[in-house]
């Protein structure tokens, strides 16, 4: 069975702290995988794509390792607006989505 | 630019009655689509997916239904609710990225 695997939090975390999170997905041929934020009672939004050379926006990176089979996102300088719920998904082509739970992360001032 | 509405947005409804959600896409052609369900706290659960007019595949067994009767609307549907469907409803496109409807709170009582 086709998985992505996330710590479900919470996180909780100090203004100001760095903090990371990762996901784990079990089919080698999945082809590309993105960082999706879902605030309270809210749709997903895409956050950022995930490439093996690693993706850099602003506070925020991510990056994929094929090797190990994981992706992570690493969020700088938190801010409170940055608490939210933080899902990963692998796309595996044609129409095959595989989503992780999701790891909630409070930001405290 | 490519759009995805939902609607209604929240609805309250008794157990028995029936259920319809659309969701319309717009500025692409032929997308995938897909329903999930967002228990409170919980990650996505895929409902249906549809790679073309009249093409629903169903992922869990339940009391829903699917029906795409054109290129760029999908419908949720159920004949008798049970409490058991209240919850978060998500449509969602995907061509290289996924893109979210902006959901519909159920709540059957």
């Amino acid at each position: 069975r086709k998985e992505v695997e996330q710590d479900p939090g919470p996180f909780n975390v100090p203004e100001g702290a760095t903090v990371a999170f990762n996901c784990t997905y079990s089919n080698s041929a999945s082809q590309s995988f993105f960082w999706y934020r879902q605030d309270c009672r809210k749709e997903p939004k895409l956050l950022m794509s995930v490439y093996s050379s690693g993706n850099e926006d602003g506070r925020f990176t991510a990056q994929l390792n094929r090797a190990s089979q994981y992706i992570s996102l690493l969020i700088r300088d938190s801010k409170l607006s940055d608490s939210a719920t933080y899902l990963c998904v692998a796309f595996e082509g044609n129409y095959q989505l595989i989503w992780g739970a999701g790891t909630k992360l409070i930001i405290k001032p | 630019s490519q759009t995805i509405h939902q609607w209604p947005a929240t609805l309250v409804q008794p157990v028995g009655s029936p259920l319809s959600l659309e969701c319309t896409v717009e500025g692409t052609s032929n997308p995938n689509l897909y329903w999930y369900r967002q228990a409170a706290g919980r990650g996505l659960q895929l409902l249906f997916y549809s790679v073309g007019i009249g093409q629903i595949s169903s992922e869990v067994p339940q009391n829903l239904s699917a029906s795409r009767p054109q290129d760029r609307q999908f419908i949720l549907s159920s004949k008798k609710l049970l409490l058991s469907d209240s919850g978060f409803y998500l449509c969602a496109w995907a061509d290289r990225i996924i893109y979210f409807g902006e959901g519909s709170w159920l709540t059957v009582v």
